[in-house]
Parts: structure tokens; sequence; C-alpha cells
């Protein structure tokens, strides 16, 4: 069975800029969150969708921002990106909501932003 | 809310050693508790859980025991191998102001040596 699946691996922007990461699910997985890493605030989660819908979503400005389709592929944009921005994001999937179902994450994508 | 405390890093062991990573909740109600393990370049895999009071997590010579009254979840390990050398991160998923949340601690780097 594939595992969670995160592309691009590596991605430079420039601040101002907007970027899209995108997220397959292992297949069945209904669930996908979104959480950025960082050497400083370490592991934050940014939300979550099922079934299309966002369930949860963190503490972040709205310049973060995603979406599900009906496949259960996830994307997640960021907008007039800042330094601060730079980060992993890693996504991870469930087979059920995130609160009591185990998240299998992928290898993340390492946005920089200079 | 919630928060997760872990021991900080890094931890250096000889392989073969002992291993205890501490780590310590607070949470309002009854959270489900994880370990993580990040190795490099990697995306974060679940290693063990525990969902009750009690409740006693293993995977791979790991294990966790969920205790309440001291509101800990400590990740041992009786015989450390080189490849075990990765960041662990302790987790706990519950209600949090209104909204479902999985709240991880900042990790501890462990480096096993040959």
């Amino acid at each position: 069975k594939a595992g969670v699946t995160q592309t691009p691996r590596y991605l430079i922007k420039t601040r101002g800029q907007q970027v899209t990461l995108s997220c397959s699910p292992i297949s069945g997985h209904r669930s996908v969150s979104w959480y950025q890493q960082t050497p400083g605030q370490g592991l934050q989660f940014l939300f979550e969708y099922f079934s299309e819908t966002q369930r949860n979503k963190g503490n972040f400005p709205g310049r973060f921002s995603g979406r599900q389709f009906s496949n259960s592929r996830s994307e997640m944009n960021v907008s007039t990106l800042e330094l601060g921005d730079s980060a992993l994001y890693l996504c991870a999937s469930s087979s059920g909501p995130a609160l009591h179902s185990p998240l299998h994450f992928g290898n993340g994508t390492r946005l920089t932003v200079t | 809310g919630n928060s997760v405390t872990q021991m900080e890093g890094p931890v250096t062991l000889s392989e073969e050693a002992f291993l205890t990573i501490n780590c310590t909740y607070t949470a309002t109600g009854y959270p489900s508790l994880f370990w993580y393990v990040q190795y490099p370049g990697e995306g974060l895999q679940l290693l063990l859980k525990a969902t009750k009071a009690d409740d006693k997590g293993s995977n791979k010579g790991f294990e966790a025991t969920y205790r309440k009254e001291t509101t800990s979840f400590h990740l041992e390990k009786g015989s450390v191998q080189v490849s075990d050398s990765a960041v662990y991160f302790c987790a706990l998923s519950e209600w949090d102001t209104g909204r479902r949340a999985l709240t991880f601690g900042s990790g501890t780097r462990l480096q096993v040596q040959p």
C-alpha cells in the first residue's frame, strides 16, 4: 500500500509570492491533516479535512488555507509569503478523524522563502 | 490549553544501553497519547499509542505506560541500537478550547553510538 505522498519535496519562493502544496493520502483514508514544523516552534497544527470538509483549524493567519477533493487528495495554499513561513510542511492521513486515529505522515515539503 | 512537555535532547547513549525519554502532559479531559519517531529526511511514523489510563503501548522493543496520576507517558527501551537514532515526539489528542486538537511535544533527539 502506498504511503502518504507530498509534492513537491522542495520549494524556494520569494517573499510576497504564493505557494500550493499537494498531498495524496493513503488509499481509503478520508482524513488529511497539515502541520508546520520549524526548529523554533516545533510541530504546529494547521488544519484537518475529513470528507472534503474542514473539521479543525489551528491558530494560523488566514493566509494559510486548504481544501480537500472528492478523492481525498488535499492542497494547502499560503499567500503573501513571509520569511517566517520557511518550514517543513507535513501532511498526514488517517482512516478516521485525526483525534482518535493514528496519523500516517508523508515526508514533507520543505519551503524556503527568500 | 493542552500541552506536552518532553525532556530536552540530545540524548546520547551507547548501543545496548537503557533508554528513557520523559513526557508529561496537561489536558482537561481524557486524552489519547502517542509516541511518534522521525528519522532524518522523513516524516513522522507512529511508534506506539495508549488510549486510556494504565494502558501500555509497545512496538519494536519500545514501551510507554499511560499514567494518569502523574500525567506522564515516558518512553522506554531496554537495549537501544544505532538504528534507533532519530527524533522522538510525544503527542496527545483531546478537545482543547472547543475544538479537537493533536498537540505535539518539542521532540527529543536520540543519538546512539556504536
